[in-house]
């Protein structure tokens, strides 16, 4: 069975840098998706086990999402991060095309002074 | 991007009866080769989302007869039947055709 798991800060300061790495043990591909609490979600970025990768376009200029297949993770970075980017991120990853088959427990980030 | 709309945003169900969740797309989900990438997650108080329905109406393993995804073109569906309490939860449509894929503003389920 395939499992994700996220890994990374909980808290970060405004303009920071937040790198999220996600550790799977299957699969090639890898993304992220947000969810700010009480509302809904949201696709950040992906990347596909061609290393073809997709950005959301609203936030295409403060991420970079990589993987490390020999390792089997993925890292998404976000720069200048703002008090609207606290969320619950969670790693997916999709065996299929135009899916998410699985979804990792999520990395709670709060941006805070 | 494409816009998901889905309806209703709350949905207070008796237990044992049947809850419907439309779902309707701004664009065709679609695709060039024959498969229409309309998913449905289900997204339980405080877990993760987990999928329930792929490619409109392919039930993932281990979820319950009781629920049922259709439709076509721009408009979908997600039924339960006899609703239990442990369907409880937020519901969200997804296109995976379009970049960036879309999710709905989802569906809370709660029990009357």
């Amino acid at each position: 069975q395939i499992t994700l798991k996220e890994s990374g800060p909980t808290l970060v300061k405004p303009a920071q840098t937040l790198t999220l790495p996600c550790t799977f043990t299957g699969g090639a591909g890898v993304g992220w998706i947000r969810q700010p609490p009480g509302k809904a979600l949201e696709w950040l970025a992906l990347i596909y086990w061609d290393d073809d990768r997709r950005y959301s376009p609203s936030l295409r200029n403060r991420l970079t999402i990589t993987k490390d297949t020999s390792k089997n993770q993925g890292v998404l970075t976000m720069t200048n991060m703002d008090f609207a980017d606290t969320a619950t991120y969670y790693c997916v990853q999709p065996l299929t095309p135009g899916t998410l088959d699985l979804w990792g427990q999520g990395a709670m980030v709060i941006v805070s002074s | 991007d494409v816009v998901m709309t889905q309806s209703p945003l709350s949905l207070p169900v008796t237990l044992g009866q049947s809850a419907s969740i439309s779902c309707r797309s701004s664009q065709s989900p679609a695709y060039s080769d024959g498969n229409t990438y309309l998913n449905w997650f289900q997204q339980r108080p405080g877990q993760s989302p987990r999928r329930l329905i792929y490619k409109v109406s392919n039930r993932d393993s281990g979820v319950p007869d009781r629920f049922s995804g259709s439709g076509s073109g721009t408009d979908f569906t997600l039924k339960i039947s006899r609703v239990e309490a442990e369907d409880v939860g937020v519901y969200y449509c997804m296109q995976g055709t379009h970049w960036p894929y879309t999710f709905g503003q989802g569906t809370k389920l709660e029990i009357k």
